[in-house]
């Protein structure tokens, strides 16, 4: 399985602008097609923010949105509130038989 | 969305075995296929297993093949695993999902297994 690289750590004041890059093997560029973006709260559940790259649940405030270029995925929360605070995993979806690669997740932390 | 409560997790030795289920409601829980996906203490996520709505097709990560078996009871709302053989790196909380075309959209609350003598 490729492996997704993720920043161990950001962090940002409430308000600001904060990008969460998720990036695969350049020579796994065509099957990094279906990323989505999990929300972990500590001893909580994840819960799903983005999924098919760009697409958001039902819920799910616009302040996050998702993009990819290449093989780099980025999660993007704006207007950074304090409940954002949480770890941030990407996965990579590549067929039903091995569906699934989590990136190592990054910690947010709302200044 | 519907919720989905996990239970059967506990403290084992290694070599030994536990059945972990899942229970599912608020969705026609027959009409999706299900997921198992597990998160060692302190580590990130690991999709462990997958079954298809009617049970007829199954996949497992390399290092669970032979020792885990997902199921599922469709009349009973329920998801299961099946641990044998269990080893310390398997020790993790294990969360059942409701897996949608790419991504699990609906996760339950999980299931501390700790396996150690």
């Amino acid at each position: 399985q490729s492996a997704l690289t993720q920043p161990a750590s950001v962090s940002g004041s409430p308000g600001q602008s904060i990008t969460i890059s998720c990036t695969a093997p350049s020579s796994d560029v065509v099957g990094y097609k279906y990323v989505s973006w999990y929300q972990q709260h500590p001893g909580k559940a994840p819960k799903l923010m983005i999924y098919e790259v760009s697409n958001r649940p039902s819920g799910v405030p616009d302040r996050f949105t998702g993009s990819k270029f290449g093989n780099t995925a980025s999660l993007t929360i704006s207007g950074l509130q304090a409940e954002d605070e949480a770890d941030y995993y990407c996965c990579s979806y590549r067929s039903y038989s091995t569906p699934w690669v989590f990136g190592g997740g990054t910690k947010l932390t709302v200044l | 969305e519907g919720q989905l409560v996990e239970s059967g997790g506990g403290l084992v030795q290694p070599g030994g075995s536990l059945r972990l289920s899942c229970a599912a409601s608020g969705f026609t829980f027959s009409s999706y296929w299900m997921t198992w996906v597990r998160q060692a203490p302190g580590k990130g996520l690991e999709w462990v297993a997958n079954i298809k709505t009617d049970g007829s097709e199954k996949y497992y990560v390399d290092s669970v093949k032979g020792r885990f078996s997902i199921s599922r009871d469709n009349a009973k709302n329920s998801l299961f695993l099946q641990m044998d053989s269990l080893r310390a790196e398997d020790t993790a909380v294990y969360f059942c999902a409701r897996k949608r075309p790419t991504y699990a959209d609906s996760w339950g609350q999980g299931t501390l297994v700790t396996v150690s003598s």
